[in-house]
């Protein structure tokens, strides 16, 4: 079993959709969850960040973390065509360096 | 734009050859990292470094060599290529130390073609 999986798509979506995207690992150690956004062949963009478990809002985005699970989610509303990219979720546990999942691409059709 | 700049963008070299990719860091950030990244695969670390010294290692051939300058910039080295070795490298930063020490910047990649 890989450390970090998420399922890589692609997932099509409509535009204004929700989108939900998941990500399980299976390390309980792990504390701290980002969310990366790649756009085709650009570097990795940081976008949300939290720690333990629980909901974080930014704007049209929501990261949340069921550490009994071991599950992290990111929903995007209303989603837009230039959401379209590829999602990593990225854990780390204390005083150790992030782990990458492999990605979830995401295409939002106008 | 993360602050991070990679040079060059794009690379085409032939098999056996060596190249080196270069990195500079954001402003004050002391870690630098290294990863690849072949078509329509996950980022795989390679290596970091803080302050000048080498902090973790990941799936890097022996190939390839990484240093971080006194400046904090940071080179990549890659020899003997092969046509297996074509892919994006990323580098990324981090402050390396305070709240946020981990939190990783990338820049924008050397896309490196090798034929």
């Amino acid at each position: 079993q890989k450390e970090v999986e998420q399922d890589p798509g692609p997932l099509s979506v409509p535009e204004g959709a929700i989108v939900s995207l998941n990500c399980t690992y299976s390390n309980s150690a792990f504390q701290y969850f980002m969310w990366y956004r790649q756009y085709s062949r650009k570097g990795p963009e940081l976008l949300m960040y939290t720690y333990s478990s629980g909901n974080k809002e930014d704007g049209r985005f929501t990261a949340q973390v069921d550490k009994s699970s071991k599950y992290i989610s990111l929903f995007i509303r209303d989603s837009q065509p230039s959401d379209s990219a590829t999602y990593l979720c990225a854990p780390r546990e204390h005083g150790q360096n992030f782990v990458f999942g492999p990605g979830t691409r995401l295409s939002v059709l106008p | 734009d993360s602050g991070v700049t990679q040079t060059p963008k794009h690379l085409i070299t032939a098999t056996g050859q060596r190249v080196t990719l270069r990195c500079s860091p954001r402003s004050g950030d002391l870690s630098v990292y290294w990863y690849q990244q072949s078509l329509d695969q996950g980022l795989q670390f390679l290596i970091q470094y803080y302050n000048g010294e080498e902090r973790a290692k990941g799936n890097i051939l022996e190939r390839f060599s990484a240093q971080q300058f006194p400046d904090l910039h940071s080179e990549l080295n890659l020899s003997s290529l092969e046509l297996g070795d074509s892919a994006l490298y990323f580098c990324a930063s981090s402050p390396g130390r305070g709240a946020f020490q981990y939190e990783q910047y990338f820049g924008p990649g050397t896309r490196l073609t090798v034929t």
